[in-house]
C-alpha cells in the first residue's frame, strides 16, 4: 500500500521560500509511470494544483504559479519536493502531496495534507 | 484554464434521500472527468473517474454520469458518513481544475 506523507516547516515568513518534501513509502517513486503532484487548499476554500514531475523527472507547473516553483525529485530517498519563493500571505493554505498513475488525470493517492502559515 | 462550476455550494438531505450534484465545465472536456470526497481535515478521497467509473473499494451508491461540459455525481441513498464535501477535477487540459466543491450535510 503506498503512502505519502508531507514534511516542512509549517511557519514561513514573508518574502521567503516555502519548502515542503513528500516521501513515498510501500512502493519506489522511480518504478512505473507515475505523476507526482502538489495540490494546495486555503482554509475553507478549495483545490488547486501546484505542479507535478514524472518519474523521469520532467516538470510541469500551473502557469499562475509557475515563476515562483520548483518541483525536484530524490530518487535515492524516495522524495520529491516542493519549492515557492517570495511567499505571501495568500499562499498560507494545507499542502497536498499526491500521485497520478500516467494517463489517467486522476489523484490516488494523497499525503495527509501539511499545513503552511505565511506570517512575520 | 478551464473553469468548473459545481452546484450547489451546499445541501442538506435527509438519510437515505437521492443527492445530485453537477458540476460544469467551461468548455468541452469529452469525459474527462473525476469525483472526489473530503471530510473534514482530512486529503480528498478518489471516488469516479473518467465520468462514471466507481474506483475500487467505494460503495455502488455513488455514481457519476456526463461528457462534454455537464456532469452529475449521485449518492442514491444518503448515509451519515457521506457528510463531507464533494470536488470535481478536469483532466482534459493542463492545469487539472477543481470546482468549489459541495458540502454535503444531514438534515
Amino acid at each position: 500500500q503506498v503512502q505519502l506523507q508531507e514534511s516542512g516547516p509549517g511557519l514561513v515568513k514573508p518574502s521567503q521560500t516555502l519548502s515542503l518534501t513528500c516521501t513515498v513509502s510501500g512502493g519506489s517513486i522511480s518504478s512505473g509511470s507515475y505523476y507526482w503532484s502538489w495540490i494546495r487548499q486555503p482554509a475553507g476554500k478549495g483545490l488547486e494544483w501546484i505542479g507535478r514531475i514524472y518519474t523521469s523527472g520532467s516538470t510541469n507547473y500551473n502557469p499562475s504559479l509557475k515563476s515562483r516553483v520548483t518541483i525536484s525529485v530524490d530518487t535515492s530517498k524516495n522524495q520529491f519536493s516542493l519549492k515557492l519563493s517570495s511567499v505571501t500571505a495568500a499562499d498560507t493554505a494545507v499542502y497536498y502531496c499526491a500521485r497520478e498513475p500516467a494517463g489517467t488525470g486522476f489523484f490516488d493517492y494523497w499525503g495527509q495534507g501539511t499545513l503552511v502559515t505565511v506570517s512575520s | 484554464d478551464i473553469q468548473m462550476t459545481q452546484s450547489p455550494s451546499s445541501l442538506s438531505a435527509s438519510v437515505g434521500d437521492r443527492v445530485t450534484i453537477t458540476c460544469q465545465a467551461s468548455q468541452d472536456i469529452s469525459n474527462y472527468l473525476n469525483w472526489y470526497q473530503q471530510k473534514p481535515g482530512k486529503a480528498p478521497k478518489l471516488l469516479i473517474y473518467d465520468a462514471s467509473n466507481l474506483e475500487t473499494g467505494v460503495p455502488s451508491r455513488f455514481s457519476g454520469s456526463g461528457s462534454g461540459t455537464d456532469f452529475t455525481f449521485t449518492i442514491s441513498s444518503l448515509q451519515p458518513e457521506d457528510i463531507a464535501t464533494y470536488y470535481c477535477q478536469q483532466y482534459d487540459n493542463l492545469p487539472p481544475t477543481f470546482g468549489q466543491g459541495t458540502k454535503v450535510e444531514i438534515k
